[in-house]
C-alpha cells in the first residue's frame, strides 16, 4: 500500500515556541493532504483540507493562524502550530490521497506533541 | 453535519472467537471504509468498500457496504493477539469538492490468550 511518513514522530517544546510537522507521501503523488488532530481514547477530529499549490480549508473553530499549513509539492504538506501552548498537546496526524482517483486516504503514523 | 455511530465501544473476547462491529450513518455515504489504529500509531487501512452490498475480505477480515449505503459492518474471524487496537470506521461522500472523511467513534478491541 502506499506509503506516507510524518516528521518529528514526537516533540517537547516549550509554551510560546512554534512546532513544525511534516507529512510526506514517499511512493505516490498526493493532491491533497489532510491533517488530523487525535485526544486520548477518542477518534480523529479533521482540522483542514490542504490541497497542492492553494490555500489550506480548515474546518470550523480550528483558527487557521495558528495552524499554519503549506502543502508546496505534491509530496509534502506541512503543519505549523504557532505560539504553542499546553492545551495545543495532541497526537497529530496526516493523510495522503493520490491522484489515481482513487478515494482512499493513507495515514502517516503521527505526531505526539507535548507542549510544557 | 454527518455522524457516525459505532458500536460496540469496546470488546473483551478470548483469542479465537469472532468478532462483530458496525457503523450506522444519519447520512448516505458513497464510500465506507475501515482502519486500524494501535498505540502511537496512525490508522492502517484495513478495508475499502466503495458499491453498495459490497462484501469484501482481506484474510480473517471481512467487511460489508450496506444496502442502503448508511451503514457497513466488519467482522473478525478466528481472533488472533495481534488484532488487539482500535478500530474505526470512516465514510466519505465521494463529491469532488468534499472528499473528507467522518470517522466513527472507534471500537476497542481486547483479545484475551
Amino acid at each position: 500500500g502506499a506509503v506516507v511518513s510524518q516528521h518529528p514522530s514526537r516533540v517537547i517544546c516549550k509554551s510560546g515556541t512554534s512546532v513544525k510537522i511534516e507529512c510526506r507521501s514517499l511512493d505516490f503523488q498526493a493532491t491533497t493532504m489532510f491533517w488530523y488532530r487525535q485526544f486520548p481514547k477518542q477518534s480523529l477530529m479533521l482540522m483542514a483540507t490542504s490541497n497542492e499549490g492553494s490555500k489550506a480549508t480548515y474546518e470550523q473553530g480550528v483558527e487557521k493562524d495558528k495552524f499554519l499549513i503549506n502543502h508546496a509539492s505534491l509530496t509534502l504538506s506541512t503543519l505549523t502550530v504557532t505560539s504553542a501552548h499546553p492545551e495545543d498537546s495532541s497526537f497529530y496526524i496526516c493523510s495522503a490521497r493520490g491522484t489515481s482517483g482513487v478515494e482512499t486516504q493513507y495515514f502517516g503514523p503521527g505526531t505526539r506533541l507535548l507542549v510544557l | 453535519g454527518q455522524q457516525l455511530n459505532q458500536s460496540p465501544q469496546s470488546m473483551f473476547i478470548q483469542e479465537g472467537e469472532d468478532v462483530s462491529m458496525n457503523c450506522t450513518s444519519s447520512s448516505i455515504f458513497n464510500t465506507w471504509l475501515w482502519y486500524k489504529q494501535e498505540p502511537g500509531e496512525g490508522p492502517v487501512l484495513l478495508i475499502a468498500l466503495y458499491k453498495a452490498g459490497e462484501l469484501t475480505s482481506n484474510g480473517r477480515l471481512t467487511a460489508q457496504f450496506g444496502i442502503t449505503r448508511k451503514d457497513s459492518f466488519l467482522n473478525i474471524s478466528a481472533s488472533i493477539p495481534s488484532d488487539v487496537g482500535i478500530y474505526f470506521c470512516a465514510g466519505q461522500l465521494g463529491l469532488r469538492s468534499a472528499r473528507q472523511l467522518t470517522f466513527g467513534s472507534g471500537t476497542q478491541l481486547t483479545v484475551l490468550p
